[in-house]
């Protein structure tokens, strides 16, 4: 049981938009940045939005974050058969000490 | 251009030890905190332990908590992780990753090492 929740899949046409929620509590999401990553099968995680709502650069502004209070948001617009993957969020946790994963959410680009 | 490269990873009996490394190149590596991040099998990311960039500050998921150290070689860029009292459910890739330059998220990842632990 993840200590951050997302939901398992989302789905959505190419070319649409599709939100990812990431829910938490104060100690983590409330307190702290929230970190999102893209994952292909047999690669490592890709980062996709760091402190919260900054892209890296290479990143296309299709990508997008945001939080508001104890919960982050992954927005991907203009939705591509390439964006299929496996997303999760990540942050710090001040009451674990530690750095906390998301359990992921499955995108299909129907 | 930023490099991590695992190696040590392989197979090893339950109870046993194992010793990773990180090599680390293109980057101050004296100036970051580096971390360790696994991934079982059809499994998502666990963060499992980072440490600061003079060693003073380490810290461990609860599931390795006592069974595992993080180390550091500055002088040799390298970090490691040694892992001790090994059960199946440290079977993953393990994965040594740095955070974004001036902010938080992990940028760079090495491209992992495969632990399985099996009699």
């Amino acid at each position: 049981q993840s200590v951050l929740s997302q939901p398992p899949s989302v789905s959505a046409a190419p070319g649409q938009w599709v939100t990812i929620s990431c829910s938490g509590s104060r100690a983590n999401v409330g307190d702290n940045y929230v970190s999102w990553y893209r994952q292909f099968p047999g690669t490592a995680p890709q980062l996709l939005i760091y402190d919260n709502n900054k892209r890296p650069s290479g990143i296309p502004d299709r990508f997008s974050g945001s939080k508001s209070g104890t919960s982050a948001t992954l927005g991907i617009t203009g939705l591509q058969t390439g964006d299929e993957a496996d997303y999760y969020c990540a942050t710090w946790d001040s009451g674990l000490s530690g750095v906390v994963f998301g359990g992921g959410t499955r995108l299909t680009v129907l | 251009e930023v490099q991590l490269v695992e190696s040590g990873g392989g197979l090893v009996q339950p109870g046993g030890s194992l010793r990773l490394s990180c090599a680390a190149s293109g980057f101050s590596f004296s100036s970051y905190t580096m971390n360790w991040v696994r991934q079982a099998p059809g499994k998502g990311p666990e963060w499992i332990s980072s440490i600061s960039f003079s060693s003073t500050n380490k810290h461990y998921a609860n599931s390795v908590r006592g069974r595992f150290t993080v180390s550091r070689d500055n002088a040799k860029t390298s970090l490691f992780l040694h892992m001790n009292s090994l059960t199946a459910d440290d079977t993953a890739f393990y994965y040594c990753a740095r955070d974004i330059t001036g902010g938080h998220g992990f940028q760079h990842w090495g491209q992992g090492a495969l632990v399985t632990v099996s009699s």
